[in-house]
């Protein structure tokens, strides 16, 4: 079965600063990558997905994440946050595209003015 | 576009009673939907997938009697919690699987509802 695993349970940086959210996955022959993005009280909002051809994909608020095959490895990066990225982040995997997705244990990010 | 909504936002019932929670697909037509739970400051757990026309599938350690789940057309499927206890209080969340070209996204996304607080006293 699938896994992820989100390292840092809680990132907390500065405002304008650069960020990375680490997430890695167990391996599979195909695999299908998603961040979520989780604001208070609130349900998820899809912030980018891989499904296949570039490994780079971008949000439309300045997040990346890269899929490295390699390093069975989704990080998402931003390269300067705002006060308003105060959130909780999900990392999710699927070997069915979206079907059944499994969700790491969630990153929450603090910015600090 | 792609936007799954959920009612009642919060629910406050009282221990013995069941609840009833609604989620639409209001946008795009979804054969797969699935229902989570989410624990204060945890993960979403899936609970059970829900196929329009076709019996639910549970998770493992999910009672089917007590989350009755009903798919009854392309945009609406509904979580039923049966006689509540104190212990199902929690943060439930639905989302809705777009597998065509309607979400701003692009194709094969879950989109997900912003969740009912289910509180049983």
């Amino acid at each position: 079965a699938q896994s992820v695993t989100q390292l840092d349970s809680q990132v907390p940086v500065f405002e304008e600063a650069p960020v990375e959210l680490r997430c890695n996955y167990s391996s599979s022959v195909s695999v299908y990558l998603f961040w979520y993005v989780q604001y208070p009280n609130q349900g998820l909002q899809l912030l980018l997905k891989y499904l296949s051809g570039s490994t780079l994909v971008e949000s439309i608020n300045g997040f990346e994440a890269e899929f490295n095959k390699s390093q069975t490895s989704f990080h998402l990066r931003k390269p300067s946050v705002h006060i308003s990225d105060t959130a909780e982040y999900f990392c999710a995997v699927s070997d069915q595209g979206a079907q059944k997705l499994v969700f790491g244990q969630g990153t929450r990010l603090t910015i600090n003015p | 576009g792609a936007v799954v909504s959920q009612h009642p936002s919060r629910v406050i019932c009282k221990s013995g009673t069941s609840v009833k929670i609604e989620c639409r697909s209001l946008d795009f037509q979804a054969t797969t939907m699935f229902w989570y739970r989410q624990f204060p400051k945890q993960s979403l757990m899936l609970m059970a997938t829900s196929n329009e026309g076709s019996k639910a599938t549970y998770e493992q350690g999910v009672e089917k009697d007590k989350f009755l789940i009903n798919h009854a057309s392309l945009t609406l499927s509904t979580l039923t919690v049966t006689s509540a206890h104190p212990e199902d209080s929690s943060f439930y969340i639905c989302s809705a699987r777009d597998i065509g070209t309607s979400g701003p996204a692009g194709t094969d996304t879950q989109y997900f509802g912003p969740g009912t607080r289910l509180t049983v006293l």
